[in-house]
């Protein structure tokens, strides 16, 4: 099976401007989930969609959005970029909402200048 | 609020010991734990994944056990290897919200 994937791998913007972000999971898994990992607070939960809905958020302000599409597919979106949004976004997916082993993407490395 | 600490932070080992990372968190109440490795500026891969009722997984030579009573955790590596050298995270997710908490990790060099 192919694993998660993301695009783009690499992303350059500036603040005030606006990114969306794309996770492909693995064949057959519905649970999705993204995280912010930056050196200054590690790895960090988003938010988690399972079947279309968000069933998990974790502390980020409302900037932070994300959306998963009936074939599994999620997008996570950031608006009003701030310079501290640079950062590792992963997105990771399992077979079955929060209970599995997650598979994780090999990340989008986002700089805000 | 859940948190989850790793003690090393940092470990260097010559080739072939035998290695102990620690993981312990502050709220029994968890659902399960997972151990994954990092590799510089890469995704997370995951290593072993322990369910709250069990006291351990292995897989290879690597071993994890649980003990959710003291709040700890730990991932034993038998016989390093140079390709063993990783970051190395513990996960943990609370029963109930299921929201993951990560440990800040430990970075394992591992030297021939």
């Amino acid at each position: 099976k192919a694993g998660v994937t993301q695009t783009p791998r690499y992303l350059i913007k500036t603040r005030g401007q606006q990114v969306t972000l794309s996770c492909s999971p693995i064949s057959g898994h519905r649970s999705v989930s993204w995280y912010q990992q930056t050196p200054g607070q590690g790895l960090q939960f988003l938010f988690e969609y399972f079947s279309e809905t968000q069933r998990n958020k974790g502390n980020f302000p409302g900037r932070f959005s994300g959306r998963q599409f009936s074939n599994s597919r999620s997008e996570m979106n950031v608006s009003t970029l701030e310079l501290g949004d640079s950062a590792l976004y992963l997105c990771a997916s399992s077979s079955k909402l929060s209970t599995d082993t997650q598979y994780f993407g090999p990340g989008t490395r986002l700089t805000v200048l | 609020k859940q948190e989850v600490t790793q003690i090393p932070a940092a470990l260097s080992v010559p080739e072939g010991e035998n290695l102990v990372l620690n993981c312990s968190f502050t709220d029994s109440a968890i659902y399960n734990l997972q151990w994954f490795r990092q590799d510089p500026g890469k995704g997370l891969t995951s290593l072993l994944l322990i369910q709250s009722s069990q006291r351990e997984q292995t897989s290879g030579r690597l071993n994890a056990s649980l003990d959710k009573s003291s709040g700890r955790s730990t991932l034993y590596i038998a016989a390093s290897q140079p390709g063993d050298s990783a970051t190395y995270l513990c996960a943990v997710k609370e029963g109930g919200s299921y929201i993951p908490t990560f440990g800040r990790g430990t970075s394992l060099i591992v030297h021939p």
